[in-house]
């Protein structure tokens, strides 16, 4: 199936513990983009990668790190977990940079 | 203020039309977007409009864009209980890396 696939889909972790999730997409899309959803669904963008360029949102911690091994793929690595990171972590992806998003199914974590 | 505001609920009775209205502050856009997520799921493209359209139809979806008022709405026609979601209204626009921005969600309630 083509597809944008996360894992894993359920994340249970501790506080202070080290973290990925991984992402690809089968659609040879361009850009690929994380983003969080919190509790009440507000879905903010964490990061977007197009051709080697990678934008932050100046808001998330330094903790939280995408790493791209190659166009099809955009992981997220998370870095000393606090309680405040639980939310579903949605991946994405786009054709090019202003073009419509291809949703993951997305990954809830949740960090006790 | 939110760069991109919707109402959060709305509830109608299934045959009836549905409309759902979405506000932005960005008059730099260049793609609208709505998109729908299911209970556990991501997040689904609709449909789209790009700015200097008025109105798009696309089976019983109709999408209609004031640009001056910067005001889009989605209406559903013969809404059915399966429409029950959430819908996220998003912007692109020239000055934010057209990295899409979305709304907090409409939670459509369709009662049989």
């Amino acid at each position: 199936d083509t597809a944008v696939s996360q894992t894993p889909k359920y994340l249970v972790t501790q506080m202070g513990n080290d973290k990925s999730i991984k992402c690809e997409q089968n659609l040879g899309h361009d850009t690929m983009y994380w983003y969080k959803q919190d509790s009440k669904k507000f879905l903010k963008i964490m990061f977007s990668y197009n051709n080697k360029e990678l934008i932050i949102n100046e808001t998330v911690p330094n903790r939280f790190s995408p790493k791209s091994p190659d166009k099809a793929h955009l992981n997220l690595h998370i870095n000393s977990l606090e309680l405040g990171d639980s939310a579903v972590y949605f991946c994405a992806s786009s054709p090019q940079q202003d073009s419509p998003l291809h949703f993951g199914n997305g990954t809830r974590l949740t960090v006790t | 203020g939110e760069d991109v505001e919707q109402s959060l609920f709305l509830s109608v009775r299934e045959g009836d039309s549905s409309v759902i209205n979405c506000t932005y502050t960005d008059s730099s856009s260049t793609y609208l977007y709505w998109y729908k997520q299911e209970p556990g799921a991501g997040l689904q493209l609709l449909t789209y409009i790009f700015s200097n359209m008025d109105m798009k139809q696309d089976q019983r979806l109709t999408v209609l864009l004031n640009k001056k008022d910067k005001h889009l709405s989605l209406r559903i026609a013969d809404t059915q209980t399966g429409d029950s979601a959430i819908y996220f209204c998003a912007e692109t626009t020239s000055g934010g890396s057209y990295i899409p921005t979305f709304g907090r969600g409409t939670s459509l309630i369709v009662h049989p």
